[in-house]
């Protein structure tokens, strides 16, 4: 079966830079989430995403955003780098809010 | 904000053993959901509970769906060596998940 993807797997950027992740979801889900992992911890809600409209809002900061195009993959776009946004970034989808289906997220290290 | 607890935070056992782990919190949740993640990978779905007093099995994996709505338990049975890794709870009542703290699983054979 058809899972979320999710692109770049790796990315190394330095502090300040920009940083761009995508997020493909399973045809037919609707609904896009958007979830930050540091080292050792559980992960954080960022952002989501139904019919391409914002939906919910958690921590995220303002040097990021995100969108949903109207082919539902979705972009996380970061700027001004820094050191502790080094993480985990997990891209989730679902059917209109049912069960979320996590893709294989993308390893960012800022240097 | 708030917080799902979950214990215990690691476990080492021998392969054949069964497992229990439980998550709570301090809010209501109107479902319970159960991920499995292994090391740089994404969480995956074991178990999804929609009710307050729901039992729900997958396999050798059966959760439950505590009574009050703040809690929830995730039994594994007859373990095996590929049930290792982190397992997560994560409650949701609108769309985002809370996930809890894990639960480390390490399995000897």
């Amino acid at each position: 079966a058809a899972g979320v993807i999710q692109s770049p797997r790796h990315l190394i950027k330095e502090k300040r830079e920009t940083a761009t992740l995508k997020c493909y979801p399973i045809p037919r889900h609707d609904t896009v989430y958007w979830y930050q992992q540091g080292p050792g911890q559980d992960p954080q809600f960022l952002i989501s995403f139904y019919e391409k409209m914002q939906s919910d809002k958690g921590s995220i900061p303002d040097r990021f955003s995100a969108q949903q195009f109207s082919d539902y993959h979705s972009e996380l776009n970061m700027s001004s780098l820094e050191l502790g946004d080094s993480a985990l970034y997990f891209c989730a989808s679902s059917p209109e809010y049912n069960e979320q289906f996590f893709g294989p997220g993308t390893r960012l290290t800022v240097l | 904000g708030q917080q799902l607890n979950q214990s215990p935070q690691s476990m080492f056992i021998q392969e054949g053993e069964d497992v229990s782990m439980n998550c709570t919190s301090s809010s209501i949740f109107n479902t319970w959901l159960w991920y499995k993640q292994d090391p740089g990978e994404g969480p995956v779905l074991l178990i999804a509970l929609y009710k307050a007093g729901e039992l729900t099995s997958n396999g050798r994996l059966t959760a439950q769906f505590g009574t009050t709505r703040k809690d929830s338990f995730l039994n594994i049975s007859a373990s095996i060596p590929s049930d290792v890794g982190i397992y997560f709870c994560a409650g949701r009542n609108t769309d985002k998940l809370i996930f809890g703290t894990g639960t480390r699983l390490q399995v000897f054979p």
